[in-house]
């Protein structure tokens, strides 16, 4: 399994935009890159995945660099609801998704 | 809202006792799966299933035992519950089993074995 680093915390601004970053050097050809996120108390909420190319969709961007060791995560307008850990997942099967630390991402008002 | 809903919810119960904790999924996904979590071991997986009747054991299946007689329900027995398997049990769906099927989580069940 591809192994993930990931900064323990970082704090945004309530309405700036919130870039959340992953280390995944080891990630296989096959390995979609995932992002879920937790709310204290609440399941894993999915975000977004992609594999090699950049992906959007109603909650975030996916930036993937093109050696595929890294991606960025970015919320465009971060609000106080999305304070929460996030998780980077590479993912060859749900029977190997691994759920590392995680980022945990403060929106200050 | 992934239409995911497990029950209950919260439950507190006696070592030794049987508890049955259920999944019910809303999709018709072909894929569920039962986690834990636990503080400093993240999301692990106990077991899943990938058809009605078709079942396989994840990381940490021992205690546990599953059962799925229909697509939308998928049930984690503990058969004799104890401490250890205090725990934050997740259910989750995907249409796939491969990679780029998204995995679905529920809200959680909240167990405590005292």
């Amino acid at each position: 399994d591809a192994k993930t680093t990931q900064p323990p915390s970082m704090d945004c601004a309530e309405g700036r935009a919130a870039n959340l970053p992953c280390n995944h050097s080891t990630i296989s050809g096959n390995e979609y890159v995932y992002w879920y996120r937790q709310i204290h108390s609440q399941g894993p909420q999915y975000i977004i995945h992609g594999l090699k190319n950049n992906e959007t969709n109603e909650m975030a961007s996916l930036i993937i660099t093109e050696d595929r060791k890294s991606s960025t995560l970015i919320l465009p307008h971060a609000t106080l609801r999305d304070t929460a850990v996030y998780y980077c997942i590479p993912s060859g099967s749900a029977r190997q998704l691994t759920f590392g630390s995680g980022t945990q991402l403060t929106v200050l008002p | 809202d992934a239409g995911i809903t497990q029950s209950p919810r919260h439950k507190v119960t006696e070592t030794g006792t049987p508890v049955t904790l259920r999944c019910h999924q809303t999709e018709n996904h072909r894929y569920m799966y039962w986690y834990r979590q636990d503080p400093g071991h993240g999301l692990r997986l106990i077991h899943y299933s990938y058809g009605v009747k078709d079942t396989d054991k994840g990381e940490v299946s021992d205690g546990y035992s599953v059962s799925r007689s229909k697509t939308e329900d998928f049930l984690l027995t503990l058969e004799s519950a104890t401490s250890s398997q205090t725990s934050v049990y997740f259910c989750a769906i995907s249409a796939g089993h491969d990679s780029g099927n998204t995995i679905y989580f529920g809200e959680g069940s909240w167990l405590t074995v005292v």
